[in-house]
């Protein structure tokens, strides 16, 4: 069975520019969280959608934006880039949003770099 | 509130020796924890997790954690390092509002 995917592997953008970052779930995983990863630090929590509505959202401005897709994946869009957006991007899907005990299954990332 | 603190980012060990990775966690609630270890270029990968069950809670490669709630500790163990386990490892707290909290992560070094 395929892991969690995501695309692209690696992007470069300028300031100012946007960005939209994909992810597919593991089949049959119905939930779908985003992560920002800074180059030394713990992934911190961007979004997490359930069943296409979002459940769950970190402390990210609102340049920060994601929807859920009626076939489980994903999208996260960055508007109005800035420097300080250069990160791994880590997409983690699990069965559902119900139980705090869920493992979480993480993608390889996409690694955004804004120059 | 939640929050979970490493007091280590860097760890040296022989190979062959005892790992000891620390974590700290802070909960209102009887909170959920893990570890993930994060290989170079690699995603992350669950290494076990407490749940609320047995509070020594085996993982995978040998790993292992004990949950103790009067020291609000979750530790990361293995007996013997090997040199595949140098990597970054991270602990984890999720509660029931479902906000999932990374620690800023403790690198692995082993030494030949």
């Amino acid at each position: 069975d395929a892991g969690v995917t995501q695309s692209p592997t690696h992007l470069i953008k300028t300031r100012g520019q946007h960005v939209t970052l994909r992810c597919s779930p593991i089949s049959g995983h119905k939930s779908v969280s985003w992560y920002q990863q800074v180059l030394g630090q713990g992934p911190q929590f961007i979004f997490q959608y359930y069943e296409k509505e979002e459940r769950g959202r970190g402390n990210f401005p609102d340049r920060f934006s994601a929807r859920q897709f009626p076939n489980y994946s994903s999208e996260l869009n960055v508007n109005a880039l800035l420097l300080g957006d250069s990160a791994l991007y880590l997409c983690a899907s699990s069965l559902d949003r119900g139980r705090s005990y869920n493992e979480q299954f993480f993608g390889p990332g996409t690694r955004l770099t804004v120059l | 509130a939640q929050s979970v603190t490493q007091l280590d980012s860097h760890v040296s060990v022989s190979e062959g020796t005892p790992v000891l990775l620390r974590c700290n966690y802070s909960s209102s609630y009887s909170p959920s924890l893990f570890w993930y270890v994060q290989h170079p270029n690699k995603g992350l990968q669950l290494l076990l997790k407490y749940t609320s069950a047995a509070t020594l809670v085996k993982g995978i490669n040998g790993f292992e954690a004990e949950f103790k709630k009067s020291e609000t500790s979750f530790h990361l163990t293995k007996p013997s390092a090997h040199m595949s386990d140098a990597a970054e490892y991270f602990c984890v707290v999720r509660g029931r509002d479902d906000k999932i909290i990374f620690g800023k992560g403790t690198r692995l070094h082993i030494l030949p």
